[in-house]
């Protein structure tokens, strides 16, 4: 299973709204996840099962989506969200990420 | 407090052999699946190889397979990647993650701090 994320990179401002967008080449019921990772720094899951927020996450980060097609959303982004974002499937092996998406300040 | 903490990595030869391996605590460590993924220098993250809750399945990608084993040892806490036939594309930091639900593969919370292995001559 590939995995598609757009756009692979988004500049925005401090309070913005920012949606990534993930596409699996198949139905991978709602078993994805979305991680953030900083430079220098192992990734920190944000999202799984595609919409649940994983604990001591903010709450601005949301997720949705079922099948093939999944979205993140942050709903107003704060300076420490500047960071990269992967999505990974995780209904059948290898679990595949996408490419990622660097979020960048403007 | 769930805690890993990854050791092994270093410069090897193209062709040689080496073990990395993630010390785990702060959690029921025979109860998860445990996974290793890796992140070339500047690059996306890739999926390597996952072994089951008691160590009887494993899965790899196919840029590993027949050449990296994945093993575990719930006596000790501790997940391993046996890496033979290294070549320069194998450069990587490699992290060791925890199944984020038990008996059940599923999603990766937390990851270690990663292991740095280079391959060159």
């Amino acid at each position: 299973i590939q995995m598609t994320q757009s756009p692979s990179s988004v500049s925005a401002s401090v309070g913005d709204r920012v949606t990534i967008t993930c596409r699996a080449t198949q139905g991978i019921n709602s078993r994805l996840a979305w991680y953030q990772q900083k430079p220098g720094k192992a990734p920190n899951l944000l999202i799984y099962a595609a919409s649940s927020l994983q604990s001591g996450v903010p709450s601005r980060f949301s997720g949705s989506g079922s099948g093939t097609d999944f979205t993140l959303t942050i709903s107003s982004l704060q300076p420490e969200d500047f960071a990269t974002y992967y999505c990974q499937q995780a209904n059948s092996f290898p679990h595949t990420f996408g490419q990622g998406t660097r979020l960048e300040i403007k | 407090q769930v805690h890993l903490v990854e050791f092994g990595g270093g410069v090897v030869q193209p062709g040689r052999s080496l073990r990395v391996s993630c010390a785990a605590s702060g959690f029921i460590f025979s109860r998860y699946g445990m996974q290793w993924v890796r992140q070339a220098p500047g690059k996306g993250l890739e999926w390597v190889a996952v072994v089951s809750h008691d160590g009887t399945v494993q899965y790899y990608a196919d840029s590993v397979k027949g050449r990296f084993t994945i093993s575990r040892d719930n006596s000790k806490n501790t997940v391993s990647l046996q890496m033979n036939s290294l070549r320069a594309e194998d450069t990587a930091m490699y992290y060791c993650a925890k199944e984020r639900d038990e008996y059940s593969s599923s999603s990766l919370d937390p990851w270690g701090q990663g292991t740095l292995v280079t391959v060159s001559s």
